[in-house]
């Protein structure tokens, strides 16, 4: 089992719909989560971070955090064509310190 | 700020040959990291560094070395290349290392070895 794991996708949502990115790993004692959003060829920027149980909005994003069920989601509202890219869901796995796991990243893309 | 500036940007080697990475950050940050990115592989980190003077392993290091020159620089090495090392690089810097860091990426570098 890999110690994150992404849907590759792609992820077709039209525009201004409900996009839904989730993750899951394997690691239960990891307390850091991070989404980050790559543009082709372009470098990984963070998106969003996350620590605590529950739901962290900012925006148009909102991520959604499960330890107990070991996933972590993003979810991006009014889907725009700017938002297709490809979303990386990070992890610090337990004694990681400030080691990023990623996952391999799901490709969304939002029509017009 | 330029942020995390990578040369070269583009890269193509021969079986055999060497070649230095370099990364540069203008952000005052403590710790740097060197990842690889491959199709269907997501990012690997490489070696990171988590203050000036000090370096470590991370999931993929063999074949590679590191070099903390200062605070603001962190150079990747590949003594022999191989095709496996194709792949691009990214070099990335957080300010203190700690669990709710963010990391900052440069913009990457295409290696191909032939």
């Amino acid at each position: 089992q890999k110690e994150v794991e992404q849907n590759s996708g792609p992820l077709s949502v039209p525009e201004g719909a409900i996009a839904s990115l989730n993750c899951t790993y394997s690691d239960r004692g990891s307390q850091s989560f991070f989404w980050y959003r790559q543009y082709s060829g372009k470098s990984p920027e963070l998106i969003m971070s996350i620590y605590s149980n529950g739901d962290k909005e900012d925006g148009r994003f909102t991520a959604q955090l499960n330890k107990a069920s070991q996933y972590v989601s993003l979810l991006i509202r009014d889907s725009q064509p700017s938002d297709s890219a490809t979303y990386l869901c990070a992890v610090i796995l337990t004694g990681g310190g400030n080691k990023l796991t990623f996952g391999t990243g799901t490709q969304l893309k939002v029509e017009l | 700020n330029a942020g995390v500036t990578q040369t070269p940007k583009f890269q193509v080697l021969k079986t055999g040959q060497s070649m230095t990475l370099q990364c540069a950050q203008d952000m005052n940050h403590n710790s740097m990291y060197w990842y690889r990115q491959d199709p269907g592989m997501g990012l690997r980190l490489i070696y990171y560094s988590a203050s000036e003077g000090t370096t470590d392993k991370g999931e993929v290091p063999n074949g590679y070395n590191v070099s903390r020159l200062n605070k603001r620089e962190f150079s990747l090495r590949l003594e022999s290349a191989a095709p496996s090392q194709t792949s691009v690089y990214f070099c990335a810097s957080s300010l203190a290392g700690g669990e709710t860091d963010t990391q900052y990426f440069g913009p990457g570098t295409r290696l191909t070895v032939l």
